[in-house]
């Protein structure tokens, strides 16, 4: 089962605005990861935030996690159509044996040129 | 291009065929991973092989057998499969576990699409 929700479920702007995306998890975690999956294609691990860091940067992507509240958000920054994809947040979760990753229901992003 | 090379990227077969869907990495990684992905749905955890042993089977049903004859190799023979099995398979592998007990991120290929007629 899925334990990570995402919000929005969609979400469509034009280029150059910034895109915000929300994940929330259930369980304790050791790291939490985002990944990209274009029409088509295999997923793309975009950046991992371990459970002791609130902020994480890499180029036009800005990770928080909240842990207290058990969230995270993805914003990603002047926004190009090639951004258009789908992105998952998956959970490493503590409790868990062996390398499982939680996915969230993803957040299906669109940007218009 | 992707790390993680699957063939074919195409699959389609009858109830009562026979297939296998193949995986390769050569990244040195020790865990590998079979998922199941149906449209706009996140991927659905299938099987786990760690150091080349089965780790995790999450009650995938008898007709998905895999196996890792390598540690850079990753099979998922498939038998008798129903419609609903249609999907993208997707593999990945990982480097496992990193140091301070943190697990690294998974290496996707681009998937084999299943449908069954």
């Amino acid at each position: 089962s899925q334990q990570g929700e995402e919000d929005p479920q969609a979400l469509s702007i034009q280029e150059g605005e910034n895109a915000t995306m929300n994940c929330s998890y259930k369980t304790s975690i050791n790291n939490l990861q985002w990944y990209r999956q274009n029409s088509g294609r295999g997923l793309v691990h975009l950046i991992l935030i371990r459970s002791n860091e609130r902020e994480k940067h890499s180029g036009r992507l800005r990770v928080t996690l909240d842990t207290s509240k058990k969230s995270s958000s993805l914003l990603i920054t002047a926004s190009r159509a090639a951004d258009t994809a789908s992105y998952f947040c998956a959970t490493d979760d503590r409790e868990t044996s062996g390398s499982r990753l939680t996915f969230g229901e993803g957040t299906q992003l669109t940007v218009n040129p | 291009d992707t790390e993680v090379t699957q063939t074919p990227k195409h699959l389609v077969m009858g109830m009562t065929n026979k297939k296998s869907l193949k995986c390769e990495q050569h990244m040195g990684h020790r865990a590998m991973y079979w998922y199941k992905q149906k449209a706009k749905k996140p991927p659905e955890l299938m099987f786990v092989y760690s150091y080349e042993k089965l780790s995790i089977n999450e009650s995938v049903p008898s007709r998905f057998s895999p196996e890792c004859p390598n540690s850079s190799l990753l099979n998922l023979h498939l038998h008798a499969l129903q419609p609903e099995d249609s999907a993208l398979y997707l593999c990945a592998s990982s480097p496992g576990l990193l140091g301070q007990g943190v697990r690294g991120p998974q290496h996707f290929g681009d998937g084999t699409r299943l449908s069954i007629l």
